[in-house]
């Protein structure tokens, strides 16, 4: 089952506004990943974070990875209609056998209001 | 450079069926995961090949299978279909090493009635 905690699970929020989500977990992770889902379609790549306490940006999009390796937030300025969709954090577990396979999140359905 | 693509993008089956689903990665790529989506339960990890060998398997019933070919191409086989198999069922690839990163296809929609 899911093993990350993402919150908030929905938001609603006007044009031009900041948005914030984030994700925690009560393991270590190596990596953290967002990503975006629209609907009818596969999640796509948005961050992804290797060290802790890496800050990464990607236009009007913040992420960082959490200084205990147990969490990570994303963080969009200025939203955009465009933005509206389902976010996702996903990790990779530190250790054991967990290689290739991702942990996702619940994911936070945000929708933006013109 | 062309992104991960999946043949069907939609199936409906009947209960007791099988299916196979394709999943051709991105040019380079040699690691496979596939992952299923539903309402209820999220994205789960089925399971992750890598070249031609199942490294990682998650939690489901033997009646998922998988495989991988030389050219990197991996079909996914659920047997005697259930209700509940109903689902977006999506592939990703990645370079597996060092990256970790995993780049999506658009999903098989896959309805059992």
């Amino acid at each position: 089952g899911q093993q990350l905690n993402q919150s908030p699970q929905s938001m609603f929020i006007q044009e031009g506004e900041d948005v914030s989500m984030n994700c925690t977990s009560s393991s270590i992770f190596n990596t953290w990943l967002w990503y975006k889902q629209d609907p009818g379609e596969g999640p796509v790549l948005l961050i992804a974070l290797y060290k802790a306490g890496e800050l990464t940006s990607n236009g009007r999009l913040t992420a960082q990875f959490g200084i205990t390796r147990k969490d990570s937030f994303l963080n969009i300025s200025a939203s955009i209609p465009s933005d509206v969709g389902i976010y996702f954090c996903a990790g990779h577990r530190a250790g054991g056998t967990s290689y290739g396979k991702l942990t996702f999140g619940q994911g936070t359905i945000l929708t933006v209001h013109p | 450079k062309a992104g991960v693509t999946q043949t069907p993008r939609y199936l409906i089956k009947t209960r007791g069926q099988q299916v196979t689903l394709s999943c051709s990665p991105i040019s380079g790529h040699r690691s496979v995961s596939w992952y299923q989506q539903t309402p209820g339960q999220g994205l789960q990890f089925l399971f992750e090949y890598f070249s031609e060998t199942q490294r990682n398997k998650g939690n489901f019933p033997g009646r998922f299978s998988g495989r991988q070919f030389s050219n990197s191409r991996s079909e996914m086989n659920v047997s005697t279909l259930e209700l509940g198999d109903s689902a977006l069922y999506l592939c990703a690839s990645s370079f597996r090493q060092p990256s970790y990163e995993q780049y999506f296809g658009p999903g098989t929609r896959l309805t059992v009635t």
